[in-house]
């Protein structure tokens, strides 16, 4: 079974540009979910998705931040304009279903750096 | 509101010898608990969980956690470490409800000495 997948693994941008970033989850996965991990920290919630469909987004800066999920499949989160604080490992995750104990599923990440 | 406490950011242990990762729990309600690893530049990985069946739960790699309820604790353990084992190493609680939010804790680095 493939895993999450994730693209690009690396990025590297200046501040004020925008940056785009792609989710495939495991295959028949109705919940998908984007993290930003900083460095030294764990990583925290930025949105959650059933489906097409927002679940949580409660942690998202919807100033700068967007995400979709439009066919319910594979997922973007965009970035525009980027912050020198937006340095950090974003991570894609999904699960078969979403509820309390079930197993959330990890992609490598995006390590995205703004200078 | 849950959330996690990893008491250690650091634990340095040589080869063979045991491990032990600390982690407390904050919690309304019964809670489901998750020990996760991430490996560099790999992806999270689950190592075990914890979701009210039998309090001693067994994972992958050897590795086992125990959940206290009186104590608030879940700490996660290993006989003999590995030096594959070195990682970091993070206590997950999922937010009661239909969401199965996650609430990491800030990370345990582990390292292992030969």
């Amino acid at each position: 079974e493939a895993g999450v997948a994730q693209s690009p693994r690396y990025k590297i941008i200046e501040k004020r540009q925008s940056v785009a970033f792609w989710c495939n989850p495991i295959s028949g996965h109705a919940t998908l979910y984007w993290y930003q991990q900083i460095l030294g920290q764990g990583p925290k919630l930025l949105i959650q998705f059933q489906n097409n469909g927002v679940v949580d987004d409660s942690q998202l800066p919807k100033d700068r931040f967007s995400a979709e999920r439009l066919k319910g499949v594979d997922s973007t989160l965009k970035i525009q304009p980027a912050k020198l604080e937006d340095s950090a490992v974003y991570l894609c995750a999904s699960s078969s279903q979403s509820g309390q104990g079930y197993e959330q599923y990890f992609g490598p990440g995006t390590r995205l750096t703004v200078t | 509101a849950q959330s996690v406490t990893q008491l250690d950011s650091h634990v340095s242990v040589s080869e063979g010898t045991p491990v032990l990762l600390r982690c407390n729990y904050s919690s309304s309600y019964s809670p489901s608990l998750f020990w996760y690893v991430q490996h560099p530049n790999k992806g999270l990985q689950l190592l075990l969980k914890y979701t009210s069946a039998a309090t001693l739960v067994k994972g992958i790699n050897g590795f086992e956690a125990e959940f206290k309820k009186s104590e608030t604790s879940f700490h996660l353990t290993k006989p003999s470490a590995h030096m594959s084992d070195a990682a970091e190493y993070f206590c997950v609680v999922s937010i009661p409800g239909n969401t199965g939010k996650l609430i990491f804790g800030q990370g345990t680095t582990l390292q292992v000495k030969p």
